[in-house]
């Protein structure tokens, strides 16, 4: 199984400063004959389920704000909210889908 | 627009099978390529994939999960099933059925709004 791993669990951020969630899986993603990162990221507000909002690593859901963006390969992923809004307080999760589907523990982004 | 329901009864007792079923409307289990499956979240925890399945049948599962899980498919009632055996208390979840964007190794890009299953005698 390839496990993911989230950091930090929680982050407080003030409103309109940059937000940043880290991801680090225990094997590479990266698959060689797509170079294509098996990696994606979902938000997730209290009483609903997941929203897709980055996968391919870096590849932004139609829909969803840019200021939200993804980075990384290989085995280490960001998460980047460029410009913190209200509406994204919420926990955030990454997931790995090279192989059998894994979540991150989750990441709790709250206003300072 | 795509829509996902999870049904089923919202409290299970201990040693007993966990039953749900997942109706979709907006679009047909069985017309595209996609894979279908279970998620789940214990109460303040994080995700757990459970399994999936393609309207043919195939069938994919968490090994952890293996041993309990049977995940099925009734196109004619656009329609597919989880059940979950010999469930424990660990077992007490908000379960999703969600949709794969395309097979197994692709993004969740639509989810059920979830019920919550509770293990207690």
């Amino acid at each position: 199984d390839i496990v993911m791993t989230q950091s930090p669990d929680s982050l407080a951020v003030s409103l309109g400063e940059r937000a940043t969630i880290n991801c680090k899986s225990s094997q590479s993603v990266l698959y060689s004959s797509n170079n294509k990162n098996y990696l994606a990221w979902y938000q997730q507000k209290p009483g609903q389920p997941p929203k897709l909002l980055i996968y391919w690593a870096s590849t932004r859901e139609s829909g969803v704000p840019d200021r939200f963006s993804g980075s990384g390969s290989g085995t280490d992923f960001t998460l980047t909210i460029s410009s913190l809004q209200a509406e994204d307080v919420a926990v955030y999760y990454c997931q790995q889908y090279y192989s059998t589907p894994h979540f991150g523990q989750g990441t709790r982004l709250e206003i300072k | 627009q795509l829509q996902l329901q999870e049904s089923g009864p919202g409290l299970v007792k201990p040693s007993e099978t966990l039953s749900l079923t997942c109706t979709v409307s907006g679009g047909s289990i069985s017309s595209s390529s996609y894979y279908w499956g279970w998620i789940r979240q214990p109460p303040g925890k994080g995700l757990e994939w459970i399994g999936s399945i393609y309207y043919s049948g195939s069938t994919y599962y968490n090994p952890s999960l293996k041993s309990r899980v049977t995940i099925s498919v009734d196109t004619s009632k656009n329609q597919f099933s989880l059940k979950l055996s010999s469930v424990t208390a660990a077992d007490t979840a908000v379960y999703y059925c969600a949709r794969h964007r395309l097979t197994v190794t692709t993004p969740i890009d639509y989810w059920g709004q979830g019920t919550l299953v509770t293990v207690s005698s």
